[in-house]
């Protein structure tokens, strides 16, 4: 079975400073992961995504997260948050080998940034 | 562009009664996936669908019901509404090409059962 793991349940960070949301996985095979952004009341907003290739991908919004698989971690990065950047985040897994497809989210990780 | 589409975007039902959840996305996407969401949760995937015709369980089904009629719609079914799903519901679709492999999400469903 796969699982998704956000250990941190918000994220506090003044604009400017760099921000990092952490993401770990589980999955027997190999993964597809995501990160996926929530503002209030909307849907999810898909940011980025490993496929294969380069370990450092880059995003929306300037975003960006390196895959370790090593330590099967995919944590979110921006340089310098902006107070705009305050929302829900998702990391999401799915298995190459799943011909259904399917995603596995992890709980969300609120990020606050304060001016 | 209108993407993935939900309607409504805001219920409130009696216990007991029923309601069917619609969604259909114009990207000619083969998967198509209704989730909910719960605070502190995250996303609960319920059923998905690898296309017209083919639909499976996904972890929390129970009291729920789908239909896949067409590639673009997959209306979600609650048929005897209990206090236990008042959550967001959130439909999702994608293309399970090489690269292609994101979901994209329609702005959900807020049910409230009472």
């Amino acid at each position: 079975a796969q699982s998704v793991a956000q250990p941190e349940d918000q994220v506090n960070v003044a604009e400017g400073n760099p921000l990092t949301v952490k993401c770990t996985y589980s999955v027997s095979g190999n993964p597809y992961l995501f990160w996926y952004v929530q503002y209030p009341n909307r849907g999810l907003q898909f940011l980025l995504k490993y496929i294969t290739g380069d370990n450092l991908v880059k995003g929306s919004y300037g975003f960006e997260a390196e895959f370790n698989k090593s330590q099967t971690s995919f944590h979110l990065k921006k340089p310098s948050a902006l107070v705009s950047d305050s929302a829900l985040y998702f990391c999401a897994v799915s298995l190459t080998t799943d011909s259904w497809g399917k995603f596995q989210f992890g709980a969300g990780t609120q990020v606050v940034v304060t001016p | 562009n209108a993407g993935v589409t939900q309607t409504p975007k805001f219920r409130i039902l009696k216990i007991g009664q029923s309601m069917t959840l619609q969604c259909t996305q114009d990207m000619n996407h083969n998967y198509m996936y209704w989730y909910r969401q719960d605070p502190g949760m995250g996303l609960k995937l319920i059923y998905y669908s690898v296309g017209a015709g083919i639909t499976d369980k996904g972890e929390v089904p129970n009291g729920y019901n789908v239909s896949r009629s067409t590639t673009e719609d997959f209306p979600l079914r609650l048929e005897l509404a209990a206090p236990s799903q008042t959550s967001v519901y959130f439909c999702a679709s994608s293309y399970r090409g090489e690269l292609n492999t994101e979901a994209f999400f329609g702005q959900g469903t807020r049910l409230t059962v009472v």
